[in-house]
C-alpha cells in the first residue's frame, strides 16, 4: 500500500532563518506530488506541484521554493523565512495523469517568529 | 482558476440531528471530491463523483453530484461528534487540485 512521509510535525523558527521541509511517498512509482498551505483552518492554498523528477511548478510567487531530487521525494524551502510563511503546510501526492484520489501528509506546523 | 463556494462557512449542531453542507461553482466540474479534516491533520478524501445526478451514500453520509455538474451536497444523518471537522470541497484539473473554504462542523453531544 501507498504511504506518505511528511516531517518534522512542528516547527518554530526566527525570522531570517532557513527552512527545509520534507516528504516522501512509499509504495508508488512517479507521482503527482504536491506542496498546499492552509492558513486559520481553512481552504488549502497550491503552491508548487511536481509531475516528475526536476520538473516544479510554482502556483504563488512568494519566499519559497520546491525541488524534487528523487521521484518520491519533495522539499520545501526558504532561505530566509517571513512572518507571513507562518502556517500549516501540507504535502500530497496523487496518480500519474490523475485529477483525482489525492492523498495528503499528516502535516507540519510552521510558525515564525 | 475554477472558484468553489461552499456553505455554510459553520455550522454548529446537537447530536442526532441532520444537516447538509453544499459546495457550489460557477463552472462545470468534470469531477468533485469531498475531503474531510479533523485538526492538525490533513484532509482524507471521502468521495469523489463524476456523472451529473450522481448519488454516493458512505455510512451516514450521501453526497450528490448536481445534474448540471455545478454543483454538490453533503448530507449527515443522526450527526455524531465523530463528525466533527472541516468538510472540504476540491476540483481537480490539469493536474491540480482546488479547494472551497471548507464547511467547520461541530457536533455537540
Amino acid at each position: 500500500s501507498q504511504t506518505i512521509h511528511q516531517w518534522p510535525a512542528t516547527l518554530v523558527q526566527p525570522v531570517g532563518s532557513p527552512l527545509s521541509l520534507e516528504c516522501t511517498v512509499e509504495g508508488t512509482s512517479n507521482p503527482n506530488l504536491y506542496w498546499y498551505r492552509q492558513a486559520a483552518g481553512r481552504g488549502l492554498q497550491l503552491l508548487f506541484y511536481s509531475v516528475g523528477i526536476g520538473q516544479i511548478s510554482s502556483e504563488v510567487p512568494q519566499n519559497l521554493s520546491a525541488s524534487r531530487p528523487q521521484d518520491r521525494q519533495f522539499i520545501l524551502s526558504s532561505k530566509k523565512l517571513l512572518l507571513s510563511d507562518s502556517g500549516f503546510y501540507l504535502c500530497a501526492w496523487s496518480p500519474q495523469g490523475a485529477n483525482y484520489g489525492y492523498t495528503f501528509g499528516s502535516g507540519t506546523r510552521l510558525t515564525v517568529v | 482558476t475554477q472558484l468553489l463556494e461552499q456553505s455554510p462557512q459553520f455550522l454548529s449542531i446537537q447530536e442526532g440531528e441532520n444537516l447538509t453542507v453544499y459546495c457550489n461553482s460557477s463552472s462545470v466540474f468534470s469531477s468533485l471530491q469531498w475531503y474531510r479534516q479533523e485538526p492538525g491533520e490533513g484532509p482524507v478524501l471521502l468521495v469523489t463523483v463524476v456523472t451529473g445526478g450522481e448519488v454516493k451514500k458512505l455510512k451516514r453520509l450521501t453526497f450528490q453530484f448536481g445534474d448540471a455538474r455545478k454543483d454538490s451536497s453533503l448530507h449527515i444523518t443522526a450527526a455524531q461528534p465523530g463528525d466533527t471537522g472541516l468538510y472540504l470541497c476540491a476540483q481537480g484539473s490539469n493536474y491540480k487540485l482546488t479547494f472551497g473554504k471548507g464547511t467547520l462542523l461541530t457536533v455537540n453531544p
